[in-house]
């Protein structure tokens, strides 16, 4: 059974950092790109980053270029991504999401529970 | 780049009705690439249907999707009480790689 499990969110204070991981099980994880989708308090679903497979590709969306990085560890299964600068629009549940087949990367089929994270002072 | 528009924004219906759900895109777009979720609260979202209209595994086949170039439609036929939640649509595209949502249609129980 595939299984994405997220933590490291919490409470941070404006101009922090936070990094957020996804531990990964049930499938081998190297062959998967991973990405990462946020959603704002009461808001609609947001695409944050993506990861290829073997880690050598990275995508951001705009509004968060050059403030967060993706990265991963194939040897442990597990996602990260680090942000940095927080601002009250990076409050938000973080889920990781995982593609349904390998090299289709079209859409997402696994979720995360998600991890909140919330910037406040 | 693309927007995804979503409509209406919240749908009103009883159960054993049907719902329409529709997402327009401000340019044409590849079907191959074209995704529903559903997303009850508290929960993760679901996906629905992928490539327009074929849909995910486990996925009852009350729920069907179509379309073409900027006009998508999601059809619930016959509503269960379990399926009043928030529904986005979403893009995949490849030049840069990225992925848009719509911002979502509520479907509440009437």
């Amino acid at each position: 059974e595939v299984q994405l499990v997220e933590s490291g969110g919490g409470l941070a204070p404006p101009g922090g950092s936070l990094t957020l991981s996804c531990i990964a099980s049930g499938f081998t994880f190297s062959d998967f790109a991973m990405n990462w989708v946020r959603q704002a308090p009461g808001k609609g679903l947001d695409w944050v980053s993506t990861i290829s497979a073997d880690g050598t590709g990275t995508w951001y969306a705009d509004s968060v270029k050059g403030r967060f990085t993706i990265s991963r560890d194939n040897s442990i299964n597990t996602l990260y991504l680090q942000i940095h600068s927080l601002s009250a629009e990076d409050t938000a549940v973080y889920y990781c999401a995982r593609p349904m087949v390998r090299g289709v990367v079209h859409f997402f089929e696994y979720w995360g529970q998600g991890t909140p994270a919330t910037v406040s002072s | 780049d693309i927007v995804l528009t979503q409509s209406p924004g919240t749908l009103s219906l009883s159960p054993g009705e049907r719902a329409t759900l529709s997402c327009r895109a401000s340019q044409s777009v590849s079907s191959t690439y074209f995704a529903w979720y559903q997303q009850k609260p508290g929960q993760a979202p679901r996906l629905l249907i992928y490539g327009a209209s074929s849909r995910a595994t486990g996925i009852p086949d009350r729920f069907s999707g179509s379309g073409s170039g900027t006009d998508f439609t999601l059809t619930i036929n016959r509503l269960e009480p379990e399926d009043f939640a928030v529904y986005y649509c979403q893009h995949f595209g490849t030049s840069p790689l990225r992925y848009t949502f719509g911002q979502g249609t509520k479907l509440e129980i009437k």
